[in-house]
C-alpha cells in the first residue's frame, strides 16, 4: 500500500548546493504533480506532469526543474539552492483530472528542506 | 479568476460536538471536483472526501461530510462528534478540467477535551 513516496523526508542544505527530491507512486497514475508549502500557507504548484516524457511549469517554478522518465518517477530538482526555498515540498498523483468522478490528488508526506 | 476561500483561519470545538469548516469556490466552468484534506501536525496530507459539480447528494464518509450548496457555490465540511485526533489543518481544495488544483489556505481545527 505504498501509494505515493518520496524522499528525503528532511534535509538542511546550504547556499549553493543542488539536491533532488524523488517521487515514486505505484497507482499507475498519469498526472503527477510537485508542491510547495510554505508556513501557515497553501499549497502551491512548483511543476506537473501528464505522463512519461511531457512535463511543464507550474505557479512558482524559478530555481527548479523535473523530468519524467517513468509514469512512476517525478524527481524534482533544486540548483543553486537559496534560502527562498526553505520549505515542505509534497509530491502527489492523480489519474486523470480532478472534476472527473472519485477523482483525487494523493500526497507523498511531505520533504521538509532547510537552506542555510 | 479560480479560488478557493477558506474564511476561519481556526476553529476550536468541543470533544463530542460538531463543527463545521467554511469553503467557498468560484469559477466558471461547469464540471469540478471538490476536495477537502486534513494535514495533522505531522505533516501529510490525508484525503477526506469528494464531492462531485454534478453529484446531487452530498458527499459523506464516516464521520465526515461536504454541505455542498452550488448556487451558494460552497463546500463546507461537516466533522460529527469531534475527537481529539481531529485536531489539525484542514485544507479545501477544487480540481476542475485542468492539470490545476487550486488550495485554500486551510483552517486550523483544535479539538477540546
Amino acid at each position: 500500500n505504498a501509494g505515493v513516496t518520496q524522499t528525503p523526508k528532511f534535509r538542511i542544505l546550504k547556499i549553493g548546493q543542488s539536491m533532488t527530491l524523488q517521487c515514486t507512486q505505484d497507482m499507475n497514475h498519469n498526472y503527477m504533480y510537485w508542491y510547495r508549502q510554505d508556513p501557515g500557507m497553501g499549497l502551491k504548484l512548483i511543476y506537473y506532469s501528464v505522463g512519461a516524457g511531457i512535463t511543464d511549469k507550474g505557479e512558482v517554478p524559478n530555481g527548479y526543474n523535473v523530468s519524467r522518465s517513468t509514469t512512476e518517477d517525478f524527481p524534482l530538482r533544486l540548483e543553486l539552492a537559496a534560502p527562498s526555498q526553505t520549505s515542505v515540498y509534497f509530491c502527489a498523483s492523480s489519474y486523470t483530472y480532478g472534476d472527473r468522478s472519485g477523482n483525487t490528488i494523493y500526497f507523498g508526506e511531505g520533504s521538509w528542506l532547510t537552506v542555510v | 479568476a479560480q479560488k478557493i476561500t477558506q474564511t476561519q483561519p481556526g476553529m476550536f470545538v468541543q470533544e463530542k460536538e460538531a463543527v463545521t469548516l467554511d469553503c467557498t469556490y468560484d469559477t466558471s466552468d461547469q464540471s469540478y471536483g471538490l476536495f477537502w484534506y486534513k494535514q495533522p501536525s505531522s505533516g501529510e496530507m490525508i484525503f477526506l472526501i469528494y464531492q462531485g459539480s454534478y453529484d446531487e447528494q452530498n458527499a459523506t464518509e464516516g464521520r465526515y461530510s461536504l454541505n455542498f450548496q452550488k448556487a451558494r457555490k460552497s463546500a463546507n465540511l461537516v466533522i460529527s462528534a469531534s475527537q481529539l485526533g481531529d485536531s489539525a489543518m484542514y485544507f479545501c481544495a477544487m480540481g476542475t478540467g485542468t492539470y490545476k488544483y487550486i488550495f485554500g489556505t486551510g483552517t486550523r481545527l483544535k479539538v477540546l477535551a
